[in-house]
């Protein structure tokens, strides 16, 4: 149980485009989703918080007007990266809590976006 | 929550016991320790968690000091496949607020 998927798994766009990531509980409602950013050998980074029908939560120095964050179910919460740049391109993961009680957050598999 | 800190990097030969240390000297009362782990290029598995207990599961047992001030994860027969980046991390139990990744230890097995 507690499976989180997200989609694309990998994504090559041009830049100045917009890219959308999807992030869905399969098996639970996800009250909170949690969007982070991983660059290569480096940690992963808290970009934001979401709650279902409320405006996310950024962290500081992370643009909003760039990451749209939206969470509009239980199960559904989406990351569009607008007008990307090369400087943009990075795993993106996602995590969400509702359906594991102390187990605390369940990961989706990332996503490899590559701005060229 | 409380600061973890945790070797760069080990090596484990397959089928040993691979022990991964986490220091953790300010936890409080209240906050667990967790263990995930991430996989090359893929989202963060999680492993085990506890408050004061030793505990243990099906992938992985964990041993806290009486202080609390550290635990250890121990991987009871290591394979190629437990290759990976383990983090700890201490929190308040359950899912309450969000999960602060520290750099983590990248654990080598190797045949």
């Amino acid at each position: 149980g507690a499976v989180v998927s997200q989609h694309p798994s990998w994504v090559i766009c041009k830049s100045g485009t917009s890219v959308k990531i999807e992030c869905r509980s399969l098996d639970f409602q996800a009250t909170t989703m949690f969007w982070y950013r991983q660059f290569p050998k480096q940690s992963l980074m808290l970009m934001a918080t979401s709650n279902e029908g409320s405006k996310a939560t950024y962290e500081q120095g992370v643009e909003k007007d760039k990451f749209l964050i939206n969470h509009a179910s239980l199960t559904l919460s989406t990351l569009t990266v607008t007008s990307a740049h090369p400087e943009d391109s990075s795993f993106y993961i996602c995590s969400a809590s509702g359906g594991q009680g102390m187990r605390g957050y369940t990961f989706g598999s990332g996503t490899r976006l590559t701005v060229v | 929550d409380a600061k973890t800190t945790q070797p760069p990097s080990m090596d484990c030969a397959e089928g040993r016991a691979a022990n991964l240390p986490c220091n953790h000297s300010t936890i409080s009362g209240n906050e667990y320790v967790y263990w995930y782990r991430q996989i090359h290029s893929q989202g963060p598995q999680y492993i085990i968690h506890g408050l004061k207990n030793n505990e243990t599961n099906e992938m992985a047992s964990l041993i806290i000091t009486e202080d609390r001030k550290s635990s250890t994860l121990i991987l009871p027969h290591a394979t190629l496949r437990d290759t990976a980046v383990y983090y700890c991390i201490v929190r308040v139990g359950g899912s309450q607020g969000n999960l602060i990744f520290g750099k983590g230890t990248k654990l080598s097995v190797k045949p």
